[in-house]
């Protein structure tokens, strides 16, 4: 167990919906990641936060937003839901500073998939 | 081309087996290298990172990295079927934390 959360475990959808994923990161740590998991295109980095505040962005399509909340929880939404968007959604988080390495632990996921 | 390209297998080895598994990257400013291991249904951990080129042991595990050749390498060595999952590589982009993953080579390790 990673200490990460994420919520829900899965996901069924239709077209055109939007869906709210969430996540708690490890006590302690500042820095959350979002990152979309598909079969073939592998693991992309889709955005991260650091205490609220956005620092790298990925290959994130416009119609997903997501915000860091002040307890360090963080949400991803996505709109307009397409059957491309069926994926498994990973949330890790870190601590520390840019810089040097800081281990990013991954939380169990959230598999979406849009009908 | 993909920045970090990595064989997708699957890999099939019997149990006790040296494996080699590999990535090649394009930029040479990636900093620091992982792998992640991910087993079915789960979220990836971390089983080594390097910054150097050179060689890194933990254990049944070795990491290697060539920056000359932009080339890195997980051998694992007396491969056991809890080994058997997918092995994914990672760089760090400097002065972000942005990582970039290759796509996972599976790897299935027979008894």
């Amino acid at each position: 167990d990673s200490g990460v959360t994420q919520t829900p475990k899965h996901l069924i959808t239709a077209t055109g919906q939007r869906v709210t994923l969430r996540c708690s990161p490890r006590s302690g740590d500042l820095s959350v990641y979002w990152y979309q998991q598909s079969l073939d295109q592998g693991l992309q980095f889709l955005i991260q936060y650091y205490n609220g505040e956005e620092r790298a962005k990925g290959n994130i399509l416009e119609r997903f937003s997501a915000q860091q909340f002040p307890d360090l929880h963080s949400e991803l939404n996505l709109s307009s839901l397409e059957l491309g968007d069926s994926a498994l959604y990973f949330c890790a988080s870190s601590g520390g500073l840019a810089g040097g390495h800081n281990e990013q632990f991954f939380g169990p996921g959230t598999r979406l998939t849009v009908l | 081309q993909k920045e970090v390209e990595q064989d997708p297998g699957p890999l099939s080895v019997p149990e006790g087996a040296i494996v080699s598994l590999n990535c090649t990257y394009s930029n040479s400013a990636f900093q620091y290298f992982m792998w992640y291991r991910q087993y079915s249904r789960k979220g990836p951990e971390l089983l080594m990172y390097t910054y150097s080129s050179g060689n890194k042991e933990d254990g049944r595990f070795t990491a290697q990295v060539d920056k000359s050749s932009k080339y890195i390498s997980l051998f694992i060595r007396d491969s056991q079927p809890s080994d058997s999952a997918t092995y994914l590589c990672a760089m760090s982009v400097p002065g972000t934390y942005k990582y970039i993953f290759g796509t996972g080579t599976r790897l299935k390790v027979l008894a």
